[in-house]
């Protein structure tokens, strides 16, 4: 049984470049997660996807985008990067939540770290 | 907004000495997720907890959920150098679908 897996392991891009990062969901699973997590701190939610549709979006601006296909993986998009934005980005998978249930586990995958020079 | 306040920040113990990391909110959670992460990797679940009072074991780990959901607790007995890494606590709103709220972690390292 396959976990979450994540592409590119690391990358290194330079300010005002264009970064698209890739991830395949936990077998079973339909939606998927992007956290943000910088040095020495925890994980930043950036946005969910389900159904091909972004369902809710944390404080990140327009810059991050994203999408996800018909076999639930999904893609990170960042325009425009700037030094900050350097970070390990992480992408959990769940099952979407079953009516009336406030279970929701989400496992990760090893991320994706972004060095912005 | 949901914040979720973790301590200590940093904790280096011997091996054998037992330790506690709090979670802490203001705010009431759905459900509270246990990670553990090691450096360069993505965070692995250890453990959720729902109920109010929970109380969870896993080996030498101990989880509890407060009564009022809105605090946790992480008990290690004994522990061991393969015990050191970045521990992180993460909260479901209730209002926030499914999204996790995140503490700032609690890095061990245990010295043998």
């Amino acid at each position: 049984d396959a976990g979450v897996t994540q592409s590119p392991t690391h990358l290194i891009k330079t300010r005002g470049q264009q970064v698209t990062l890739r991830c395949s969901p936990k077998s079973g699973h339909d939606t998927v997660s992007w956290y943000q997590q910088a040095l020495g701190q925890g994980p930043q939610f950036i946005f969910q996807y389900y159904e091909e549709e972004e369902r809710q979006r944390g404080n990140f601006p327009d810059r991050f985008s994203g999408h996800q296909f018909p076999n639930y993986s999904s893609e990170l998009n960042v325009n425009a990067l700037l030094l900050g934005d350097s970070a390990l980005y992480l992408c959990a998978s769940s099952l979407c939540e079953v009516a009336g249930s406030s279970y929701n586990e989400q496992f990760f995958g090893p991320g994706t770290r972004l060095t912005v020079l | 907004t949901q914040l979720l306040e973790q301590s200590p920040q940093f904790l280096s113990i011997q091996e054998g000495e037992n330790l506690t990391v709090y979670c802490n909110s203001s705010s009431v959670f759905s459900s509270l997720q246990w990670y553990r992460q090691e450096p360069g990797e993505g965070p692995v679940l250890l453990v959720t907890v729902v109920t109010g009072g929970e109380v969870k074991k896993l080996k030498r780990l101990t989880f509890q959920f407060g009564d009022a959901r809105k605090d946790s607790s992480l008990h290690i007995t004994a522990a061991q150098p393969g015990d050191t890494g970045l521990y992180l606590c993460a909260g479901v709103g209730e209002t926030s679908g499914s999204r996790l709220t995140f503490g700032e972690g609690t890095q061990l390292t245990v010295n043998p």
